[in-house]
């Protein structure tokens, strides 16, 4: 059974601050790595994507791989309000082309 | 906005009954999947279409069934409808190298209530 795992939250913090997301996967064979963001009432929307180990930066967003641990993750800096949405993990385990399979989402909320 | 149109946006239905929900791929994208979202859980994979052939099924009954068109446009069929078929259900499409790797864009969705 191939799983994704998310802490599904709330996880608060104060605006400016280093928001921290976290998701385990099941499949070492694992090939591709995504994180959505989706807002509430809304369609998920791609972010980042990371396909090898190590750091990968977009602006205000660093997805870090680590395939030997089975664990990636999303660090969001100075975040701000307007980044209180729902994060989706997502993996593509090299199935079905396309078929990617989600954890059920971290709620992040940026407090003022 | 991502170009991916869903129709329609909302809609109830009785148990039992069918439905048929429609997709507008991204122009240039010729690739669709069809994903089901329960309420408080991440999209489910349903199928993927690939030049007018299912491409890729997850663990969904058949009478989940859908479509692709020539101008990659696509349909997703439910029949027998369950209350447990109440979701949002997601259209996401992707270019060639896109659908191999993963990186989907999604449109807003069509929200079924199933009474």
């Amino acid at each position: 059974q191939k799983e994704v795992e998310q802490n599904s939250g709330p996880l608060s913090v104060p605006e400016g601050a280093i928001a921290s997301l976290n998701c385990t996967y099941s499949d070492r064979g694992s090939q591709s790595f995504f994180w959505y963001r989706q807002y509430s009432g809304k369609s998920p929307e791609l972010i980042m994507f990371i396909y090898s180990n190590g750091d990968k930066e977009d602006g205000r967003f660093t997805a870090q791989l680590n395939k030997a641990s089975q664990y990636v993750s999303l660090l969001i800096r100075d975040s701000q309000p307007s980044d209180s949405a729902t994060y989706l993990c997502a993996v593509n385990f090299g199935g079905s082309q396309g078929n990617l399979i989600f954890g059920k989402g971290t709620k992040l909320s940026v407090k003022p | 906005e991502t170009g991916v149109t869903q129709s329609p946006t909302h809609l109830i239905k009785t148990r039992g009954q069918q439905v048929t929900l429609r997709c507008s791929s991204q122009s240039g994208h010729n690739t669709v999947s069809w994903y089901q979202q329960a309420l408080g859980q991440g999209p489910q994979f349903i199928f993927q279409y690939y030049r007018e052939e299912e491409n890729g099924r997850g663990n969904f009954p058949p009478r989940f069934s859908g479509l692709q068109f020539p101008n990659y446009s696509s349909e997703l069929n439910v029949n027998a409808l369950e209350l447990d078929d109440s979701a949002l259900y997601l259209c996401a499409s992707s270019s060639d190298a896109g659908a191999n790797t993963g990186e989907l864009f999604f449109g807003e969705g069509s929200r079924l209530t199933v009474l």
